[in-house]
């Protein structure tokens, strides 16, 4: 079984570019998350979604991230204008969709912001 | 509100046992969970355990529940050069739709040959 994917693996921008990153969930998963990484600290979750519906956004900034999963499969997400506190390690991961169901990582989208 | 506490670095001499510790705050939580992060790499499942639970055996890796001071705690059996990495502690809350994880800021394991 595929797991998550996650394009691109790294990317480098400038301050105030926009930037946009891509997941594709294991087969059938139902649930999808976006986490951001800082380094040095343990992900923090930034938007659920369950199919193509938003379940949790609470720690989203909406004033420059967005998020999507049109077709409740893939999801991108995207930063504009980035700012030097937006470099992290964006991680997607996905769950079968059943509570209490064991989420599954990606690799993540290593994200510096010059 | 939800906090994951761990120690930062644990350093440990190979074939011993490492033991990794971490403390949380929501006694909500329902699901408790251990990843595993190696350089560069995403984040790797090692094993979990639900909140009626007290201990669970996974090979080399066992975890030990404490409901009552919110205390969870990863023993890794004859520690090898490949166990060398980030541990996360990680809880979940279930109830509603929201079950995004909460975690630590990791423990990182140095193994001394």
């Amino acid at each position: 079984e595929a797991g998550v994917a996650q394009s691109p693996r790294y990317k480098i921008i400038e301050k105030r570019q926009s930037v946009a990153f891509w997941c594709n969930p294991i087969s059938g998963h139902a649930t999808l998350y976006w986490y951001q990484q800082i380094l040095g600290q343990g992900p923090k979750l930034l938007i659920q979604f369950q199919n193509n519906g938003v379940v949790d956004d609470s720690q989203l900034p909406k004033d420059r991230f967005s998020a999507e999963r049109l077709k409740g499969v893939d999801s991108t997400l995207k930063i504009q204008p980035a700012k030097l506190e937006d470099s992290a390690v964006y991680l997607c991961a996905s769950s079968h969709g059943t509570a209490g169901e064991t989420q599954y990582f990606g690799p993540g989208t290593r994200l510096l912001v010059l | 509100g939800e906090d994951v506490e761990q120690s930062l670095f644990l350093s440990v001499r190979e074939g011993d046992s490492s033991v990794i510790n971490c403390t949380y705050t929501d006694s909500s939580s329902t699901y408790l969970y251990w990843y595993k992060q190696e350089p560069g790499a995403g984040l790797q499942l090692l094993t979990y355990i639900f909140s009626n639970m007290d201990m669970k055996q996974d090979q080399r890796l066992t975890v030990l529940l404490n409901k009552k001071d919110k205390h969870l705690s990863l023993r890794i059996a004859d520690t090898q050069t490949g166990d060398s990495a980030i541990y996360f502690c990680a809880e979940r809350l279930t109830g509603g739709g929201a079950d995004g994880l909460t975690f630590g800021k990791g423990t990182h394991l140095i193994i001394q040959p």
